[in-house]
């Protein structure tokens, strides 16, 4: 199973501040990344498709890039909506591997 | 619209089985790549199975055995039949799938939980 190691395991952070989350494959998975915003109580919402894809009506303060083993997600300026847990996702291999998602805190 | 309706979930025996459906509206089950995704309590994602489009399935190797995954296409659903439940299967299970090919899950629905416990 390829295994997602995502950092750090929790985050906080001002409203207007750069935030940065990494997910690292344990091989190479080409592009095969899905970034997603799970809010408590709710289904997870996909963001970024295939490492650097922006989802359909998703604020361009989000964005996604890497490939092979080393990915990033970054949101440009944190707004207070943005409070959330975020989970990297591969699916280049079956079975599809979730990372251990990002708790992300307004400080 | 698309959507994704679970339902199915409760209060089970430690053993014991549960049948959990994930109807589809605007959404052809049968023409998609199908999974069913849970989180046990305070947890992250757990990937559980999938149905191709050609009928083909697959299990993560903790559910292998004891759960299956099926479709009625008349119905436009997708099943998961739970067997020999453990308290370690308690979570929300969501069914998930790309709108479009084998890629990432656009589509959720709201999740049905399932607990385990005597």
């Amino acid at each position: 199973d390829i295994q997602m190691t995502q950092s750090p395991s929790s985050l906080s952070a001002s409203v207007g501040d750069r935030v940065t989350i990494t997910c690292q494959a344990s091989q190479d998975i080409s592009n095969y990344l899905n970034w997603y915003q799970q809010k408590p109580g709710k289904a997870p919402k996909l963001l970024i498709y295939d490492a650097s894809n922006l989802e359909t009506g998703v604020p361009s303060r989000f964005s996604g890039s890497g490939s092979g083993t080393d990915f990033t997600f970054t949101i440009s300026s944190l707004q207070p909506e943005d409070i959330a847990t975020y989970y990297c996702q591969q699916y280049d291999n079956l079975p599809v591997t979730f990372g251990q998602g990002t708790r992300l805190e307004i400080k | 619209e698309v959507q994704l309706v679970e339902s199915g979930g409760g209060l089970v025996q430690p053993g014991g089985s549960l049948r959990l459906s994930c109807a589809a509206s605007g959404f052809t089950v049968s023409s998609n790549y199908m999974s069913w995704v849970r989180q046990a309590p305070g947890k992250g994602l757990e990937w559980v199975s999938v149905i191709y489009s050609g009928g083909s399935t697959y299990y993560a190797d903790s559910v292998k055995g004891r759960f299956t995954i099926s479709r009625d296409n008349s119905k436009n659903t997708l099943y998961l039949q739970m067997n020999s439940l453990r308290a370690e299967d308690t979570a929300v299970y969501y069914c998930a799938s790309p709108s479009e090919g084998e890629g990432a899950f656009d589509i959720w629905g709201q999740g049905t939980m399932v607990t385990v416990s005597s």
